[in-house]
């Protein structure tokens, strides 16, 4: 099962700044926060992924609380073509190993002109 | 560099056949994933190799096998097929950074 919370959908009006929220109350030391996110029937997209600072890459940020409990995707100016399905998923990081990653229901991201 | 490609993109079968999927990873990443995702269960794993080895496996019957080649190049295979192996499957490549890059998937239609 999926260890994280996510709102079902959420909307957002183009050009402002969309921000997903999940929740991950049970994360253990070892594990990242990932993102991806998934355009209708195409495979998901990887965004970005964090341990407990926060991350910025050419798509997004990622804000991770302090107790690392919870965090948030941030998309700065949503485009029409950011409407997708945006997962938060949170995996343990190996040297040697490759884990699955465990998919929940996601957040239906609509953004709106 | 290129993505991961997967081949076909579309694929019908009648109930009873089998089916053989590809996959070929980004250049230079050995392990890969195959995921399998249906309206009903959302996306699942279903196994992963690395230097054609299989090195984890999801909770899917033995009609789902797959296999790795040296070229890191992947297969699956699922025999018997029933109805509501109609899915998109979903093939995931990573390299030394364990992050999984995800190809555009194949779609089976089982009638």
């Amino acid at each position: 099962d999926a260890k994280t919370t996510q709102p079902p959908s959420m909307d957002c009006a183009e050009g402002r700044a969309a921000n997903l929220p999940c929740n991950h109350s049970t994360i253990s030391g070892n594990e990242y926060v990932y993102w991806y996110r998934q355009i209708h029937s195409q495979g998901p997209q990887y965004i970005i992924h964090g341990l407990k600072n926060n991350e910025t890459n050419e798509m997004a940020s990622l804000i991770i609380t302090e107790d690392r409990k919870s965090s948030t995707l941030i998309l700065p100016h949503a485009t029409l073509r950011d409407t997708a399905v945006y997962y938060c998923i949170v995996r343990v990081g190996t040297a040697t190993g490759n884990t699955p990653l465990v998919f929940g229901k996601g957040t239906r991201l609509s953004v709106i002109a | 560099k290129a993505g991961v490609t997967q081949t076909p993109r579309y694929l019908i079968k009648t109930r009873g056949q089998q089916v053989t999927l590809s996959c070929s990873p980004i250049s230079g990443h050995r392990s890969v994933s195959w995921y399998q995702q249906t309206p009903g269960q959302g996306l699942q794993f279903l196994f992963e190799y690395f230097s054609e080895t299989q090195r984890n496996k999801g909770n899917f019957p033995g009609r789902f096998s797959g296999r790795q080649f040296s070229n890191s190049r992947s297969e699956m295979n699922v025999s018997t097929l029933e109805l509501g192996d109609s899915a998109l499957y979903l093939c995931a490549s990573s390299g030394l950074a364990d992050t999984q890059y995800f190809g555009p998937g194949t779609r089976l239609t089982v009638l």
